[in-house]
């Protein structure tokens, strides 16, 4: 199994802040990595695929960038609706998620 | 736009089945090109992917859950089902249906449903 391990778990942060989330696969997955937002009651959102691909009406201070084993996602501006938890997915092999990174208000 | 919207019973004993049904909208799960999924979530860990199943019948299976897991679909009504048998504490989670489909290596997951939390206890 490929394993994926984010940090920071929690992140404390202010509106208007640039964030940054690193996701690390435990093998070379290339660029076979989705981000997705996960908010309480509301169905996960897909941010970006293959690494870099900005999901159909996802903002564009979303960005994401990385290969093989090491992944960032960066909100370049955090705005109040982007308080939410983070989840990197591998699909290299199978589909696997890394444990998440809540973005919190500072 | 497709919406998925599980449903089922949210309090189910150990050693019995947990079955909950995905509704999908805006959409047809005898589309082609698209994997119609279940990943779970238990409280404070991180997503767990359960399986797939196409609209032709075929279904690939997380190895950890394959010898507990079915997935069907039903065309009928726009639907596919989950069933988790022997269920234990340990399988008590949210549960999530989404669309998913073939990005070049494997799938990614465009279309989520809310969830729905499944609780295993006596």
């Amino acid at each position: 199994d490929i394993q994926m391990t984010q940090s920071p778990s929690t992140l404390s942060a202010s509106v208007g802040d640039r964030v940054t989330i690193t996701c690390r696969a435990s093998q070379s997955i290339s660029r076979w990595l989705a981000w997705y937002q996960l908010k309480p009651g509301k169905a996960p959102k897909l941010l970006i695929y293959q690494a870099s691909n900005l999901e159909r009406g996802v903002p564009s201070r979303f960005s994401g960038s990385g290969s093989g084993p090491e992944f960032t996602l960066t909100i370049s501006s955090l705005q109040p609706d982007d308080f939410a938890t983070y989840y990197c997915q591998q699909y290299r092999s199978y589909w696997t998620f890394g444990q998440g990174t809540k973005v919190e208000i500072k | 736009q497709v919406q998925l919207q599980e449903s089922g019973p949210g309090l189910v004993k150990p050693s019995e089945t947990l079955s909950l049904t995905c509704t999908v909208s805006g959409g047809s799960v005898s589309s082609g090109s698209y994997y119609w999924s279940w990943i779970r979530q238990p409280p404070g860990k991180g997503l767990e992917w359960i399986g797939y199943i196409y609209y032709s019948g075929s279904t690939n299976y997380n190895p950890s859950l394959k010898s507990r897991v079915t997935i069907s679909v039903d065309t009928s009504r726009n639907q596919f089902s989950l069933r988790l048998n022997s269920v234990t504490a340990a399988d008590t989670a949210m549960f999530y249906c989404a669309r998913a489909h073939y990005d070049s290596s494997g799938l990614i997951f465009q279309y989520w449903g809310q969830g729905t939390l499944v609780t295993v206890s006596s």
